[in-house]
Parts: structure tokens; C-alpha cells; sequence
């Protein structure tokens, strides 16, 4: 069973610009959850989706949104970047058993 | 807002040593969860607890969660290489929604 795909891996932005994330969650798994990781702040929720309805959201500033397909994948944006955007974002999908979630290797953002 | 906090930051010990790292709580857990993370890789689920006093064993990592449940604590006997990464505590405030440690590198030199 293939594992969550993220892609791209990196990304190099300039402030200003907007980006866009995508996620594929293991296949049968309807939940997929978003996380920012940097140095400072650690992992940080960012929202779930769930038959392409948002469930659950963090503390993130509307400049942070996303989306699910039917198919389950997803993406998440984030328009009018900032330096302090440059992360590692993590997606997480799950299926039956909430108890686990499976994480993907993340995109690593650069905005510069 | 729930704290956790993790320590030490930083650990850094020769093969064959023992280490334990901590998880602290503001508040009562809801289901606490440990996760190593590797470098360029998301974390991976090791355990979850839920039980106050519960003691789990994997292989050579033992995870206690306290009586009070706002405290746990992750040892690893005989400590390989492989052991080496970030490791995370959340807890599970409902089925949706981690809330993370900021973590303990773990460094096992060979």
C-alpha cells in the first residue's frame, strides 16, 4: 500500500507570491490533515478535511486555506506569503482507526 | 491552551547507552502519543497511551504514562544508531486534531 504523497518536496517563493501544496492520502483514507513544522513554533494544526468538508481548524490566519477532492486529495494554499511562512508542511491522512494518522514526508517552503 | 513540553531539547549519547527523554502536560492528556521523526521524513506513530500508570513496551522502548495522566516519559535501552531523530509527544484533543510537543532530538553516535 503506497504510503502519503507530498508533492513538490521543496519550493523557493518570493514575499508576495502565493503556493500551493498537494496531498495524497493512502488510498481507502478519507481524513486528511495539514501541520506546519518550523524551528520555533514546532507542529502546529493547521485544518482537517473530511469528505471534502473542513472539520477542524487551527489558529492560522485566513491567508491559509484549503481544499479535498473527491478522490480525497487535497491541497492547501497560502496566498500572500511571508517570510515567516518558510516551513516544512506536513499532510496526514487516516481511515477507520482516528486513532493513527500516517504523515507524508512534507513540503519544505522557502519564501525569500 | 495545553502546554506540553519536552526535554531535554537536545540528547546526544554513544551506542550501547540508555536514554530517557519526558513529556509534561498543562492539562490532562486526552490519548497521548509518541512519534519519532527522521530527518526528511513526516513522524511515524510509535505508541499511544491512554491509561494513567500504563506501561508499554516496544522492543527496547518503554513508554510510562503517570498516574495523573499529564506526564510521560520514553526510555530506550541499548540505544542504536537507528534510534537517531526527533522525537514528539502530542495529545489527541479529539479525532481530528494533534497537539505537539516541540521535541527531543536524539542524537546515538556509533
Amino acid at each position: 500500500k503506497a504510503g502519503v504523497t507530498q508533492t513538490p518536496r521543496y519550493l523557493i517563493k518570493t514575499r508576495g507570491q502565493q503556493v500551493t501544496l498537494s496531498c495524497s492520502p493512502i488510498s481507502g483514507h478519507r481524513s486528511v490533515s495539514w501541520y506546519q513544522q518550523t524551528p520555533g513554533q514546532g507542529l502546529q494544526f493547521l485544518f482537517e478535511y473530511f469528505s471534502e468538508t473542513q472539520r477542524n481548524k487551527g489558529n492560522f490566519p485566513g491567508r491559509f486555506s484549503g481544499r479535498q477532492f473527491s478522490n480525497s486529495r487535497s491541497e492547501m494554499n497560502v496566498s500572500t506569503l511571508e517570510l515567516g511562512d518558510s516551513a516544512l508542511y506536513l499532510c496526514a491522512s487516516s481511515g477507520r482507526d482516528y486513532n493513527e494518522q500516517f504523515f507524508g514526508p512534507g513540503t519544505r517552503l522557502t519564501v525569500l | 491552551t495545553q502546554l506540553l513540553e519536552q526535554s531535554p531539547q537536545f540528547l546526544s549519547i554513544q551506542e550501547g547507552e540508555n536514554l530517557t527523554v519526558y513529556c509534561n502536560s498543562s492539562s490532562v492528556f486526552s490519548s497521548l502519543q509518541w512519534y519519532r521523526q527522521e530527518p526528511g521524513e513526516g513522524p511515524v506513530l510509535l505508541v499511544t497511551v491512554v491509561t494513567g500508570g500504563e506501561v508499554k513496551k516496544l522492543k527496547r522502548l518503554t513508554f510510562q504514562f503517570g498516574d495523573a495522566r499529564k506526564d510521560s516519559s520514553l526510555h530506550i535501552t541499548a540505544a542504536q544508531p537507528g534510534d537517531t531523530g526527533l522525537y514528539l509527544c502530542a495529545d489527541r484533543f479529539n479525532d481530528y486534531k494533534l497537539s505537539f510537543g516541540a521535541g527531543t532530538t536524539v542524537t546515538v553516535r556509533a
